[in-house]
């Protein structure tokens, strides 16, 4: 059982350069989330999916879009990376109930220089 | 909007117990969990409180007091593979659930 699986695992862009992260589940999960951590912050929230065909902003969803076409897929894409940008960044899935742990994907490292 | 203060560092020994402490301020609040992160990893989940009172489960046990917007994560007998960082989460209802984390609580534990 796979569980979450995040594609690539590490990045190098160049400052202008767009790219897709790419989150596959496996536990036919509901919701999906895209996080970003950068020391010190903590895990923060870009954007989120409520299931199949739906997107929402989370706390800092700015220079980044996302689509949910199929349940078990939710895309981050970055359409003009800037420095600011560098982060690992983290996708989770969740059942769509209220007390439900979420299980993170391994992580995808992303330096823009 | 929704914030969560934890502390930034904790240190203790092996063997001992700590506790880290976590207050939230949210707008939908429908839950409390704690994760836990080795340098280098995912976060994996550890507990979760949605009602006032302990959670115990094995050697990590979580506390949560709604009244005062307030939760702690107890850690006992100690031992050096809990050298992690622990991040409290609120489980938030507005817009659809999601989760939101603190800034994270870095354990050291000296033997």
């Amino acid at each position: 059982n796979a569980g979450v699986t995040q594609t690539p695992k590490f990045r190098v862009l160049k400052t202008g350069q767009s790219m897709t992260l790419l989150c596959a589940q496996d536990m036919n999960h509901e919701y999906m989330y895209w996080y970003r951590q950068d020391p010190g912050m903590g895990l923060r929230l870009i954007h989120y999916s409520v299931g199949e065909g739906t997107t929402a902003k989370g706390e800092v969803p700015d220079g980044y879009n996302v689509s949910r076409l199929k349940k078990q897929n939710f895309l981050l894409g970055l359409e003009s990376a800037a420095p600011s940008q560098t982060s690992v960044y983290f996708c989770a899935s969740s059942e769509d109930t209220s007390n439900t742990e979420a299980f993170f994907g391994q992580g995808t490292r992303l330096t823009v220089v | 909007g929704q914030s969560l203060e934890q502390p930034s560092e904790v240190t203790a020994v092996e063997g001992a117990i700590v506790q880290i402490n976590c207050t939230y301020q949210t707008s939908g609040f429908y839950g409390l969990s704690w994760y836990q992160q080795h340098d280098g990893g995912a976060p994996t989940f550890l507990s979760y409180n949605a009602l006032d009172g302990l959670e115990e489960t094995g050697r990590f046990s979580s506390f949560l007091s709604r009244s005062d917007s307030y939760g702690y994560l107890l850690l006992q007998e100690l031992q050096m593979k809990d050298s992690a960082s622990y991040f409290c989460a609120v489980r938030d209802q507005g817009g659809g659930f999601k989760t939101i984390f603190g800034a994270g609580t870095r354990l050291f534990v000296k033997a």
